[in-house]
Order: C-alpha cells, then sequence, then structure tokens
C-alpha cells in the first residue's frame, strides 16, 4: 500500500526567508503527487501536482516542486516566504485505478515570524 | 461558482444520535469522497463514489454509510454517533483524467466540524 511522509510536524519561519517542506512517499509504480495548503477553518487547496514530464513544477503562491524518484521525494519550496504562507500543507499520493483516491502525509503546520 | 459546498459547517451531538452530512458539487464531477481529518492523522478516506449509484469503502469507513443517488450530491450517515467520531469532515470530487487511469487534483469543500459528546 501507499504511504506519505512529512517528516517536520511545525516548521518557524522568518518572513522573506526561502522554505523547504519535505514529503517522502513510498508506491511501487509512478506516484502522481500533490501538495495542497489549508488555512485555518478552510477546506483544502491545491498548490500543485506532478502527473509526468518535468520533474520541477511549478505551482501557485510562488511554490514550486521536485520530484525525486531516486529519492523518493516530492518537496515542496518557497525562495521568500510572506506572512500570509502560514497555514498547514499537505502532501499527497494518488494511486492509479478506477477512482483518484488519495493517500495523505499528516502534515506541516507553517508559522512565519515577521 | 460554489464548487463544493458542506452543509452543516458546525454540529454538535450526543452519543448514540444519528445524522447526515451533505455534500453538493456543481462541476459535475464523476467521483466523490468523504474524507475525516483528526489532529496528527492528516486526512483520511472514509467512502467514495465513481458514480452514482455507486459507492465503496475508504480506510476508516466503519460507522459510516454513504449514498449517492444524484451525481450532484454525496450523503455521509452516522447511524449511532460515538465519540470517536468527533472530528472534521472533508468532501471533495474530481473527474476522471484525459488518460486512462490518471488522477485529476480533487476539489475540496470547506468542511463540517462535528461534535460528540
Amino acid at each position: 500500500a501507499q504511504s506519505v511522509t512529512q517528516p517536520d510536524i511545525h516548521i518557524t519561519v522568518s518572513e522573506g526567508a526561502s522554505l523547504e517542506l519535505r514529503c517522502n512517499y513510498s508506491y511501487g509504480a509512478t506516484p502522481y503527487l500533490f501538495w495542497y495548503v489549508q488555512s485555518p477553518g478552510q477546506g483544502l487547496q491545491l498548490l500543485l501536482k506532478y502527473f509526468s514530464g518535468d520533474t520541477l513544477v511549478q505551482g501557485i503562491k510562488g511554490f514550486e516542486a521536485e520530484f525525486k524518484r531516486s529519492q523518493s521525494s516530492f518537496n515542496l519550496r518557497k525562495p521568500s516566504v510572506h506572512w500570509s504562507d502560514a497555514a498547514e500543507y499537505f502532501c499527497a499520493v494518488g494511486v492509479t485505478g478506477t477512482a483518484s483516491k488519495l493517500t495523505f502525509g499528516t502534515g506541516t503546520r507553517l508559522q512565519v515570524t515577521l | 461558482n460554489a464548487g463544493v459546498t458542506q452543509t452543516p459547517k458546525f454540529r454538535v451531538l450526543k452519543t448514540g444520535q444519528s445524522m447526515t452530512l451533505l455534500c453538493a458539487q456543481d462541476m459535475n464531477h464523476e467521483y466523490m469522497y468523504w474524507y475525516r481529518q483528526d489532529p496528527g492523522m492528516g486526512l483520511r478516506l472514509i467512502h467514495y463514489s465513481v458514480g452514482e449509484g455507486t459507492t465503496a469503502k475508504g480506510e476508516v469507513p466503519d460507522g459510516y454509510n454513504v449514498s449517492r443517488l444524484k451525481k450532484q450530491n454525496f450523503l455521509l450517515g452516522l447511524e449511532s454517533a460515538a465519540p470517536s467520531q468527533t472530528s472534521v469532515y472533508f468532501c471533495a470530487s474530481n473527474s476522471p483524467g484525459q488518460r486512462r487511469y490518471s488522477n485529476q487534483p480533487q476539489h475540496f469543500g470547506d468542511g463540517t466540524r462535528l461534535s460528540i459528546l
């Protein structure tokens, strides 16, 4: 069965600093990978996705992620964090099949200090 | 454009009571899902549906039932609520990808916060 690990439960960065959130997955075939962001009291919003092709994918709000098959990783990055980026971030792996089921990591809560 | 709408947004129940959570989507999506979110556990799939009249079990289906009588609606029922079902429930929807078995992103509602005393 597939699984996703987000090793960092909580991260604090200063506004303007760079950010990298880690995500490692376990899946026997080529994965479909997603990053979602959740603001307090809100649902999940898609930041970016990887299906195939270029391993560096660009998303909304200035985020990017790089798929590294050899490391089974899909880390999320942003060069300069804004205070409004404070939220919880979830990595997810999609399973091929007749339904687009997702398996989520446990999330990383990002705090941004001014 | 409403997207995915969940009702109610908040609810408090007593142990043993029953209730139904409603999810409605206006994007003509084939697939719909119910997740629960608990602290430190991410989102876990309860049940899902690949089309009108079809449902299937996810990772944590016990204590829940679902129905998909209309394409745009997906109902989640708790027949006899238990304190362990206190959680935030999210509905999501999407459609099959252009290629067979490809994954399209899921669109999420804003959640229903359910407390069971």
